[in-house]
């Protein structure tokens, strides 16, 4: 159990409407994602986070931000979500070591319709 | 650039037949190549990970070797169980920047009969 937690688990929004899902460590890990999971795409990086106030760009970042204010939590924000932000998202962190492996909550459902 | 393309599925399989998921790769640098596995409703758990060439990893019967001649990472197990049911990814870590993320294959999805 690498100690993730994402809220809400599953959500139905309608269009132009903001989401906010947030994620939630308690072992003090530097970096932090967000992915994407859909269909015929596999898992695909949002936006990362290296540290507080530090965070980059994935590859699908456009419609999507993310806070970092503390160490734990790391949120990802839809300013107005679209029907084509229905997926399923992820958090992962980074443990220690150098092999680069990715630990991930269980996902968050999100139905825009 | 980094990029995975992984076997499509879905595969079905009967209880005890040999599985083998092709995943080739392309990376620049010495990635660490990773199977990762989602049963249904849940997350992504590691499944196992090699990170240099000529590695195995291994892990609950299932193994895959790293093979840099071919840039490929097949994951095999000799006799699959109904408990091997899921989508199984393949991912490359990311040498190139400093993000350390990953990239993934589209998975497969494994059923096993009975």
């Amino acid at each position: 159990d690498a100690g993730i937690t994402q809220s809400p688990r599953h959500k139905v929004t309608e269009t132009g409407t903001p989401v906010t899902l947030r994620c939630h460590q308690t072992e003090n890990h530097r970096y932090m994602y967000w992915y994407r999971q859909d269909p015929g795409h596999g898992l695909r990086l949002i936006h990362y986070s290296y540290g507080v106030k530090d965070t980059d760009k994935g590859e699908v970042s456009d419609g999507y931000s993310v806070s970092r204010s503390k160490t734990e939590d790391f949120l990802l924000t839809l300013e107005s979500a679209t029907s084509s932000q229905t997926s399923v998202y992820f958090c992962a962190i980074r443990a220690g070591g150098n092999t680069g492996e990715l630990f991930f909550g269980e996902g968050s459902r999100l139905t825009v319709l | 650039g980094n990029s995975v393309t992984q076997m499509e599925g879905p595969v079905t399989l009967s209880e005890e037949a040999f599985l083998t998921i092709n995943c080739t790769y392309t990376a620049t640098g010495y990635p660490s190549l990773f199977w990762y596995v989602q049963y249904p409703g849940e997350g992504l758990q590691l499944l196992l990970k090699a990170t240099k060439a000529d590695d195995k990893g291994s892990n609950k019967g299932f193994e895959a070797t790293y093979r840099k001649e071919t840039t490929s990472f097949h994951l095999e197990k000799g006799s699959v169980q109904v408990s091997d049911s899921a989508v199984y990814f393949c991912a490359l870590s990311d040498s190139e920047t400093g993000a350390n993320n990953l990239f993934f294959g589209t998975g497969t999805r494994l059923t096993v009969i009975p």
